[in-house]
């Protein structure tokens, strides 16, 4: 069970968008539909803000989007706001009731 | 509006145990397993085991088979992880999470600092 990787740190300025991505392997993210996104603020508990790749929660706003090709997937933040700034974790389901997550980036609004 | 709220804080001696739980609200617990996941001191998150609430049944991770114990008392609503034989490299924030039928979890707990020192 290794972790994904995930790049350590992103940045962008106010209104730009960033990407953050996710590598695993054809047993975690290419192999199931079930990755999901979460923001961390420091000293908070982690918030989900996307689910089965694509999806979002009620009351994330649609400036967040997820999407997947092959083993990687990726999370985009557009029109970046200061409260963007956190770390982003991704996960993926590994089957036979397993997860991975990732190693986390650290996203700055600069 | 689904609710996870954790135990104490806790300090223990390394070899010792500890016991974290979480009890859940706002809706019906034995509909979703819960997993938990740890937060070493400036690291990322560590998933460590999901149970099921439905029937008990766990599954663990690889590096903490052995050490940890996840249960649950359907009638308070409430589930439980041990962690057995505890190192310094066990001090972390603990969380637990309700597992959603898309496999997300969500809800968080609001974490458990569980510090292990002599």
């Amino acid at each position: 069970q290794s972790a994904l990787t995930q790049p350590p740190s992103a940045s962008g300025s106010p209104g730009q968008s960033v990407s953050i991505s996710c590598t695993g392997t054809s047993s975690d993210v290419g192999g199931y539909n079930y990755v999901s996104w979460y923001q961390q603020h420091p000293g908070k508990a982690p918030k989900l803000m996307i689910y089965e790749v694509n999806k979002r929660p009620s009351g994330v706003p649609d400036r967040f989007s997820g999407s997947k090709s092959g083993n990687t997937a990726s999370l985009t933040v557009s029109g970046l706001q200061a409260e963007d700034e956190a770390d982003y974790y991704c996960n993926s389901y590994a089957g036979s009731n397993s997860w991975v997550f990732g190693g986390g980036t650290k996203l700055t609004v600069l | 509006q689904a609710q996870l709220v954790q135990s104490g804080a806790e300090v223990k001696e390394p070899g010792a145990s500890v016991k974290v739980s979480c009890k859940a609200s706002d809706y019906t617990f034995t509909d979703y397993g819960i997993i938990w996941v740890r937060q070493a001191p400036g690291q990322g998150l560590e998933w460590m085991g999901w149970i099921s609430t439905y029937n008990g049944n766990t599954n663990y991770a690889q590096r903490l088979q052995g050490r940890v114990t996840l249960t649950t008392d359907t009638s308070t609503s409430t589930a439980y992880m041990e962690l057995r034989s505890l190192r310094s490299d066990d001090t972390a924030v603990y969380y637990c999470a309700k597992k959603g039928s898309d496999l997300e979890f969500d809800p968080w707990g609001q974490g458990t600092l569980v510090t292990v020192s002599s």
